[in-house]
């Protein structure tokens, strides 16, 4: 079984300023972890995702995420926003389970908007 | 190359009609999906294709049906129309392998339902 939180729902910040959406998530197998961003009246694109390797990801527009596997996390991260980030954002988690199965589910997402 | 697309955009029913949501996807992917997005829910699954041939029930079935037609399109059919059904509905592919977990969705534009 696997889930994803993402506990706040909308997230108000001042243009420049920096945030953090924050993504928990739970397992019984090893995952793959993704961020994907969606603009008003749009479908969802991949912002970026972790595999293995490096803790830290960089992804397209200045956003970062970081796994913290103790602490089953993928905070996302921007160190100054613009007007142009207000959209929401979604967290999700892939696994593969035996005999193949892949699974994949997403959070409830993450409103941001960027106050001017 | 046009990625996901999504027929029709917009779509208004009276409860107990029937209609077909359309996708297909150019970028030779093995895996199809159907989401609904609903507020303060995130995306859940209706039902998945893992593989031309091959359907499944997601999260949230019940209701709908659905046909790949070949590798390229997936069609979600509404046999009659609920106003729970009101939601905005999303298809997506994704690429599948030995490492599938690793790949991303690739996401249409959504098709917005009305059901009066």
């Amino acid at each position: 079984a696997q889930s994803v939180t993402q506990l706040d729902s909308q997230v108000p910040v001042f243009e420049e300023a920096p945030v953090e959406l924050r993504c928990n998530y739970s397992s019984s197998v090893s995952v793959y972890l993704f961020w994907y961003v969606q603009y008003p009246n749009q479908g969802l694109q991949l912002l970026l995702k972790y595999l293995s390797g490096s803790t830290l990801v960089k992804g397209i527009n200045g956003f970062e995420a970081e796994f913290n596997k103790s602490q089953t996390s993928f905070h996302l991260r921007k160190p100054s926003v613009h007007i142009s980030d207000t959209a929401e954002y979604f967290c999700a988690v892939s696994a593969t389970y035996s005999g193949g199965y892949q699974k994949v589910t997403f959070g409830t997402g993450t409103k941001l908007q960027v106050i001017p | 190359n046009a990625g996901v697309t999504q027929t029709p955009k917009f779509q208004v029913l009276k409860t107990g009609q029937s209609m077909t949501l359309q996708c297909a996807q150019d970028m030779n992917h093995n895996s199809m999906y159907w989401y609904r997005q609903d507020p303060g829910m995130g995306l859940r699954l209706i039902y998945y294709s893992a593989s031309e041939g091959t359907t499944d029930k997601g999260e949230v079935p019940n209701g709908y049906n659905v046909s790949r037609l070949n590798k390229r399109e997936f069609s979600l059919r509404l046999e009659s129309a609920a106003p729970s059904q009101t939601s905005v509905y999303f298809c997506a592919s994704r690429r599948m392998g030995p490492a599938g977990g690793q790949e991303t969705q690739y996401f249409g534009p959504g098709t917005r339902l009305l059901v009066l």
